[in-house]
C-alpha cells in the first residue's frame, strides 16, 4: 500500500535554513502536501504540490520535488522560532482524496 | 470568515460508550473528511463525504460511522469505545471532491478511560 516516510527530528538555529525530507512509494501520486502542526492544534496547509510541477516556493517556503526518487523535501528560509512545530508530508492521488501522511518531523528551532 | 469548526474540543468517555463528534465545514465547502490521529503518528484517512454521500472509507471497524447533513455539516458516531480508540479527531473540508485545498479543523480530543 501507500507509504509516506519522514525524518523524525529536526533541529536547526534561528535564522539558518531548515530542509525537512519526505519520500512515498506510491507512483500515482499526484498531489503533495506539507501540513504543519503546532502543540495541541489541528493542521495547517502550509503548501502543495501537482506532480508535474519541479518546484513551488512561496515566500520563506520552497518545495522541491523529484519524481524520479519520490522525493519531497520543505525549505524554510530564515527559520524562526515561531516555525517550531511538527510537518507533516501527505499524498493523494485523486487530490484530497483521501490524504495519506508520514509520522511527522518535529522541528526544533535553537535561539 | 470562519474556518472548520468542530465539537466538541475535548471529552472523556469509558470502555463501551458512544461517543459523538461534530465538524461544520467552511462556508461554500460541500465535502467532508475525517481522520484518527493517535499521539506521536500521523493522521489516518477515516471517512470521506461530498454532497452527503459516503465517497470514501478508510480501514476501520463497522463501530466508526458517520453522515453529512443536508447543510453539509457532518457527524462521526463511534460505538462500544475501546482504550485504542483515544486519538485526535479531526475533521477537514474541500470545496469538492478530489479538487482543491483540504483545509483541517482544531480537532476534538477524545480520552476513552
Amino acid at each position: 500500500g501507500e507509504d509516506v516516510e519522514q525524518s523524525l527530528f529536526l533541529s536547526v538555529r534561528e535564522g539558518d535554513s531548515s530542509v525537512i525530507n519526505c519520500t512515498y512509494t506510491d507512483s500515482s501520486s499526484t498531489y503533495l502536501y506539507w501540513y504543519k502542526q503546532e502543540p495541541g492544534a489541528g493542521l495547517q496547509l502550509l503548501t502543495y504540490i501537482f506532480s508535474n510541477m519541479d518546484m513551488k516556493q512561496d515566500q520563506r517556503l520552497t518545495v522541491l520535488l523529484n519524481k524520479k526518487d519520490k522525493h519531497l523535501s520543505l525549505r524554510i528560509a530564515d527559520t524562526q522560532t515561531g516555525d517550531s512545530a511538527i510537518y507533516f508530508c501527505a499524498e493523494s492521488t485523486e487530490g484530497n482524496t483521501p490524504l495519506v501522511f508520514g509520522k511527522g518531523t518535529r522541528l526544533s528551532v535553537i535561539a | 470568515d470562519a474556518g472548520v469548526t468542530q465539537s466538541p474540543t475535548h471529552l472523556i468517555k469509558t470502555r463501551g460508550q458512544h461517543v459523538t463528534l461534530r465538524c461544520s465545514p467552511i462556508s461554500g465547502h460541500k465535502s467532508v473528511s475525517w481522520y484518527q490521529q493517535v499521539l506521536g503518528q500521523g493522521p489516518q484517512f477515516i471517512f470521506q463525504y461530498y454532497e452527503k454521500e459516503e465517497r470514501g472509507r478508510g480501514n476501520f471497524p463497522d463501530r466508526f460511522s458517520a453522515r453529512q447533513f443536508p447543510n453539509y455539516s457532518s457527524e462521526l458516531n463511534v460505538n462500544a469505545l475501546l482504550l485504542g480508540d483515544s486519538a485526535l479527531y479531526l475533521c477537514a473540508s474541500s470545496w469538492k471532491q478530489g479538487v482543491g485545498e483540504l483545509f483541517f479543523g482544531e480537532g476534538s480530543r477524545l480520552t476513552v478511560l
